[in-house]
């Protein structure tokens, strides 16, 4: 059975803090994993596409990690903003074209 | 560019009841699938397509049949509609899958009583 598991269901930041946190998926088969960031009421928008262990990616102040041999990714913001607040999707694929979500980190960024 | 547009954005049906969810890309993608979001877990995948004319299951198929006969155009259908089928629906599409972001349509938010 493969399972995504992102770390912590939820987070309180403080505006301008920084902060992290966990995708963690199954370390054999790996094709691909994503982020995405999904604001209430919108849809997914994709952050980052991430195919190499080492990957190291980045976009304004928000990067990621990927280590496909212990089965993880980390995303980073750094200096949090209002606008960052949304929920943080990971979505892991293998190579049998089976993607799996994770369930997804809420971050509410306090003014 | 439109992106994804999914129609409609809201349905209620009845029980056995049978409708077609629409999804239209004019990003020329080649890969486009079908997911359910259900309260406390991730986005699963019913149905993807990798081009036209080619169809494949994932991870919750039942209930629902997918068709591509355009590049263009991916409808997800109930056949018979349940009340476990009550769910928001989203669908997205892609160059290809995984080594591409996925782009979301805006979902459609189906009750089944």
């Amino acid at each position: 059975i493969l399972n995504v598991e992102q770390s912590p269901q939820s987070l309180h930041v403080q505006e301008g803090d920084s902060t992290n946190f966990t995708c963690s998926f199954p370390s054999s088969n790996f094709y691909a994993l994503h982020w995405y960031r999904w604001e209430t009421a919108k849809s997914p928008e994709a952050l980052f596409v991430m195919t190499l262990n080492g990957d190291e990616k980045k976009k304004g102040r928000i990067s990621a990690t990927l280590n496909t041999k212990e089965g993880y990714s980390y995303l980073y913001i750094k200096g949090s903003q209002p606008e960052d607040s949304a929920t943080y999707l990971c979505a892991f694929m293998n190579r049998d074209d089976k993607i799996i979500f994770g369930k997804g980190t809420r971050l509410h960024i306090l003014p | 560019n439109a992106g994804v547009t999914q129609t409609p954005k809201f349905q209620v049906l009845k029980t056995g009841q049978s409708m077609t969810l629409q999804c239209a890309q004019d990003m020329n993608h080649e890969y486009m699938s079908w997911y359910r979001q259900d309260p406390g877990m991730g986005l699963r995948l019913i149905h993807y397509s990798v081009g036209a004319g080619i169809t494949d299951q994932g991870e919750v198929p039942n209930g629902y049949n997918v068709s591509r006969s355009t590049t263009e155009d991916f409808p997800l259908r109930l056949l018979s509609a349940a009340p476990s089928q009550t769910s928001v629906y989203f669908c997205a599409s892609s160059y290809s899958y995984g080594l591409y972001g996925y782009t979301f349509g805006s979902g459609t938010r189906l009750t089944v009583v």
